[in-house]
């Protein structure tokens, strides 16, 4: 079957760095997707990676290693508006999302 | 600026009373889906249509059904709301390419069933 595992939650202090990590199993992969969902509105998109490797967008990063299925997003200098959830997705061969649950993400000052 | 938008923002309806939720875009995309999300669950796809062809999901319940009369609108229609169907329904479009298929959201559909 089609599964994507990420960490429910996780709490981080404001300024540092964290890491959230997403393990997916899909028939056929086409990319992995990161969404950032703030509570009651819809995902904005973050970041896809297609080929191994690590992904730098500003405080974000986004890494991939097809061969084990693992993907993480870093996020650096934490900032208080990025108390979120972030959804790990997978494009499987038919190009549908597989969605994981989400990590919720508190921060602390 | 173009973008997905989803009408109405909040919706209340009655057990069994029939409700169409809206979706249109600007974007010019190809491919419409409807997602169903409960609190801290993953969205869950319900159909898509990529151009005029209709994609339904195998668990998605009858009384969930869609129509995109043209490229840029697509309807969400519950026929008999449950208290189940209580969630936030997504609309996100994409232009299916070979390189990605990034998907745009809508600011979704807040549905109340009373």
């Amino acid at each position: 079957g089609q599964n994507i595992d990420q960490p429910t939650e996780m709490t981080a202090t404001e300024g540092a760095i964290v890491q959230i990590n997403c393990t997916y199993q899909t028939s056929g992969f086409n990319g992995l997707f990161w969404y950032q969902q703030h509570a009651g509105e819809a995902p904005t998109f973050l970041s896809y990676n297609v080929l191994d490797g690590l992904e730098e967008k500003g405080r974000f990063s986004s890494f991939l290693s097809r061969s084990k299925g693992y993907s993480y997003l870093l996020l650096k200098e934490l900032q208080m508006k990025d108390s979120a959830s972030y959804l790990c997705a997978a494009l499987d061969s038919n190009y549908q999302l597989i969605w994981g649950a989400g990590t919720k993400l508190i921060i602390k000052p | 600026d173009a973008m997905v938008i989803q009408n109405p923002r909040y919706q209340v309806t009655q057990f069994g009373k029939p409700v169409t939720l809206s979706c249109s875009q600007t974007l010019n995309h190809n491919v419409m889906y409807w997602y169903q999300q409960k609190s801290s669950q993953a969205p869950k796809l319900l159909f898509h249509y990529y151009d005029k062809d209709f994609n339904n999901e195998a668990d998605t319940p009858d009384n969930f059904q869609s129509r995109r009369p043209n490229t840029s609108f697509c309807f969400l229609d519950i026929r008999s709301p449950g208290l189940g169907d209580a969630a936030m329904y997504l609309c996100a479009t994409s232009h299916r390419t070979s390189d990605s298929d990034e998907q745009f959201f809508g600011p979704g559909t807040r549905l109340t069933v009373l």
